[in-house]
């Protein structure tokens, strides 16, 4: 198993571009997120689908769009970057088990001038 | 809202001692998960420990173990017999059993240093 993966590992973006974050798991996990890590901030979730077709915001979802179509991909969009989304970019799955440890992905470094 | 509060920005071990990190929660609810994350330079998120809130019984995986004490709302973390390796961000995360179980709600982390 590959596990969660996570592309590019390194994005830089002027202010205002738009671009893609991919996310893929081969765990069969229902249940899969985007969380931002911010310095001295930990780790805050953007979006999180529970099954292929349902997704649904987090904590800090402006600024950015999902969708999930299989479930094993689940892509995070960001519309007309800003210097404010400079941050890493994780990718989680789990199963929809109460309390399943979640997976994350090595990480995107994103960014935005 | 639930809360998780890592007091410790930052701690230092010496190599083959044993180090406590500490975390406390806030939370109204009575059934809820709580778990150990360990952020290398790699950067790479990965589970330590896990912890069910209903298990009175601390979780130890090898040289890591923790202390729950569920009425005082704390989850701290011990690492005996340190290595080089576990030089690292510890984040401590909390999540509800119930509704909302989808999301993990972090801590901001506590930098370990290991000292040879």
């Amino acid at each position: 198993n590959a596990g969660v993966t996570q592309t590019p590992k390194f994005q830089v973006l002027k202010t205002g571009q738009s671009m893609t974050l991919q996310c893929a798991q081969d765990m069969n996990h229902e249940y899969m997120s985007w969380y931002r890590q911010d310095p001295g901030m930990g780790l805050r979730l953007i979006h999180y689908s529970v099954g292929a077709g349902i997704t649904d915001q987090g904590e800090v979802p402006n600024g950015y769009n999902v969708s999930r179509s299989t479930t094993e991909d689940f892509p995070l969009r960001l519309l007309s970057a800003a210097p404010s989304q400079t941050s890493v970019y994780f990718c989680a799955s789990s199963y929809t088990t109460s309390g399943s440890p979640k997976y994350f992905g090595p990480g995107t470094r994103l960014t935005v001038t | 809202a639930q809360t998780v509060t890592q007091s410790q920005p930052e701690m230092s071990v010496q190599e083959a001692e044993t180090v406590t990190l500490s975390c406390t929660y806030d939370t109204s609810e009575s059934d809820y998960y709580l778990f150990w994350y360990k952020q290398p330079p790699s950067r790479q998120m990965i589970l330590v420990i896990r912890q069910e809130a209903y298990k009175q019984q601390n979780a130890t995986e090898n040289r890591f173990s923790v202390n729950f004490q569920k009425a005082a709302k704390s989850f701290s973390l011990k690492i005996s017999d340190s290595q080089l390796g576990d030089a690292a961000m510890y984040f401590c995360a909390y999540t509800t059993s119930g509704a909302g179980s989808y999301q993990l709600t972090f801590g901001k982390g506590t930098k370990l240093s290991v000292i040879p």
